[in-house]
Parts: C-alpha cells; structure tokens; sequence
C-alpha cells in the first residue's frame, strides 16, 4: 500500500536559515505529491504540489521537488521566517486510493528571531 | 474561491450522546468528500470517503454505525458520532475534492472540528 515517511520533528531555526523537511514515499502506482501547512490553530492548506516525475513544486518560498528515482518529495527554503512556524505535511494521493490523501506524520517547524 | 467550512468548530458533550459535525464547500461543488481524524500531535488519518448520493467508504478499523457519514448534496456532508464516548475526543477535519476538467483533483480543508467528550 501506499505510505509517507517524512522526518520527525520539532525543527527548530533561527530566522533566514536554510529549511529542509525530508520526505519519502511508498506507493503502487503513479501519485501525486503534496505539501501541506497547519499553521497554529488554523485548518491544512495546501503549499504546493507536483504531478509527476521531475515537476517542481513551489510557493510562498518553498519547494519541492518530485524525484521518482529516490521516491522522495524534501521541501525546502532558502531563507525561513517567524512566520513560517507550523506544521507541515507531506502527503500522497492516486487514482487506487480514490485520491484520498495519505499523509505524513508531521514535522513541526519553530522559527525564532 | 475554495472555502470549506465546518460546524460546529468546537463541540464538547456528554458521554452517550451523539454529535453532528457538517462540512460544506461553499463556492464549488465536490466531487468527493473526505472525513479525517486526527490525534494531538499526530498526522491526519482517513477515515471515510464519500460521494454524493451514494454510500460512504469507510477505512479499516473505522465502524461504520459509529461514524455515520451523510452527502446530502455536491455541496454538504455530515458526520455524525453515535454514542460519543470520551476515546471518540479528537479533531475531526473534513475535505472536499474539486476537479476541474483535465486536471487533478485537489483537495479543501475545513477548519476543523474539535470534540471533547466528558
């Protein structure tokens, strides 16, 4: 079946440092890939996504980018902010899971001045 | 556009009684809603998935009479706990899947729903 393993947390950087959340994944067929946020208190919001092989996700600063050789999708940030602190998702959905989403644990991410 | 919105946004009741929780988009019709459970810091676990007009999929593990899942209509779907019980306490998040023609689906998350059972 079809699973997400995304790098423990809390993360914790210092304001304009350099962010990368691992994630891998398992899966039978040809997923989807996505990024998504909690910020404190707040509902999941998607981030970004990729579709396919070699696309490159990427918003607000982050990326991510799909590589089928190494079943991974890491995001990344060149220069992190305060307002970055929150939960973020790696998540997978495919046509064999009725694109429900199968997500990651979380990686809590804490940013300080 | 895309908003999904989740009544009630907090919920705390007695043991034995059962719980509605509605989910609707608000400026689209879904394809698919989808039910999630999740447990203080942990991920987001699927509970059920279910199209309008049509019987709801529950995932392993889930009981279906417990978690009674309606869609109503291509803009509405409702959980409702039966018989809460103080383990059912959890953040309840719903989702509404859109398809726009030729593209992926993506998914709309509600804000969340937070049951505590005394």
């Amino acid at each position: 079946g079809n699973s997400v393993t995304q790098m423990e947390g809390p993360v914790t950087l210092s304001e304009e440092a350099f962010l990368t959340i691992n994630c891998t994944y398992t899966a039978t067929g040809y997923p989807s890939l996505f990024w998504y946020v909690q910020y404190p208190g707040e509902g999941l919001q998607l981030l970004l996504k990729a579709t396919k092989a070699d696309d490159k996700g990427s918003n607000k600063g982050f990326e991510a980018t799909y590589r089928k050789e190494t079943t991974s999708f890491h995001l990344e940030k060149g220069s992190v902010q305060v307002s970055d602190s929150a939960v973020y998702f790696c998540a997978l959905s495919d046509q064999s899971s009725g694109y429900a989403l199968n997500f990651g644990k979380g990686t809590s991410l804490l940013v300080t001045p | 556009g895309a908003v999904v919105s989740q009544h009630p946004s907090w919920v705390i009741c007695k043991s034995g009684t059962s719980v509605k929780i509605e989910c609707r988009s608000l400026d689209f019709q879904a394809t698919t809603m989808f039910w999630y459970r999740q447990f203080p810091k942990q991920s987001l676990m699927l509970m059920a998935t279910s199209n309008e007009g049509s019987k709801a999929t529950y995932e392993q593990g889930v009981e279906k009479d417990k978690f009674l899942i309606n869609h109503a209509s291509l803009t509405l779907s409702t959980l409702t706990v039966t018989s809460a019980h103080p383990e059912d306490s959890s953040f309840y998040i719903c989702s509404a899947g859109r398809r726009p023609a030729g593209h992926l689906e993506t998914q709309y998350f509600g804000p969340g729903t937070r049951l505590l059972v005394l």
